[in-house]
């Protein structure tokens, strides 16, 4: 159990062009759900955390307007990466949730994003 | 901030020795969980200690818990090629947040 899916897998886009990636749980109802950047060899980077049904908690330094996240329901969240440039091409992984503070994370498979 | 550090940043091993790497952090924690990363995939969640908790099992794994030095360890016996992989950790804390150290990059030679 603890599935979580994300699509699409990769995608390659023009630059000034949007983005969706979407983070579903299959299997199970996600409290809260968290979405990263990871550059080669790098680490994760959190860039949000989202709740459903309430305005995502974004890091310091990662911009709101141009990363999107909505958090509609308690299986599925989506990041867009709106007027994407090379510089966002990145590995992007969500993962969530299910329980309190002491449950593990799931994470996607992540998303390879390249703007050429 | 919660964040875990994992040491050494690399660590190369022939196949069925055993794996160490250890995971430091600065704040006062819920739990400590560590994490697996295969090349260009998600993270798979390996093993969540508590912070009452000193040791944990799970298979090939040993996680030790040493929180008077806000350490941690993440021992894999007998290591196979497929345990070839990134290894982080991470703590939960009071916040909602989860951040990540720049990882361990195991590998195992054949």
């Amino acid at each position: 159990g603890a599935v979580v899916s994300q699509h699409p897998s990769w995608v390659i886009c023009k630059s000034g062009t949007s983005v969706k990636i979407e983070c579903r749980s299959l299997d199970f109802q996600a409290t809260t759900m968290f979405w990263y950047r990871q550059f080669p060899k790098q680490s994760l980077m959190l860039m949000a955390t989202s709740n459903e049904g309430s305005k995502a908690t974004y890091e310091q330094g990662v911009e709101k307007d141009k990363f999107l996240i909505n958090h509609a329901s308690l299986t599925l969240s989506t990041l867009t990466v709106t007027s994407a440039h090379p510089e966002d091409s990145s590995f992007y992984i969500c993962s969530a949730r299910r329980g309190p503070y002491n449950s593990p994370l799931h994470f996607g498979n992540g998303t390879r994003l390249t703007v050429t | 901030s919660q964040q875990g550090e994992e040491d050494p940043q690399a660590l190369s091993i022939q196949e069925g020795e055993n794996a160490t790497m250890n995971c430091s952090y600065k704040t006062s924690i819920n739990n400590l969980q560590w994490y697996r990363q295969n090349s260009g995939r998600g993270l798979v969640h390996l093993i969540l200690i508590r912070s009452n908790e000193r040791e944990k099992h799970s298979g090939r794994l040993r996680v030790t818990l040493d929180t008077s030095k806000k350490s941690s360890s993440l021992l894999i016996t007998a290591s196979r090629a497929a345990d070839t992989a990134s290894y982080f950790c991470t703590v939960g804390g009071t916040g909602n947040q989860f951040y990540f150290g720049t990882g361990t990059s195991l590998t195992v030679i054949p």
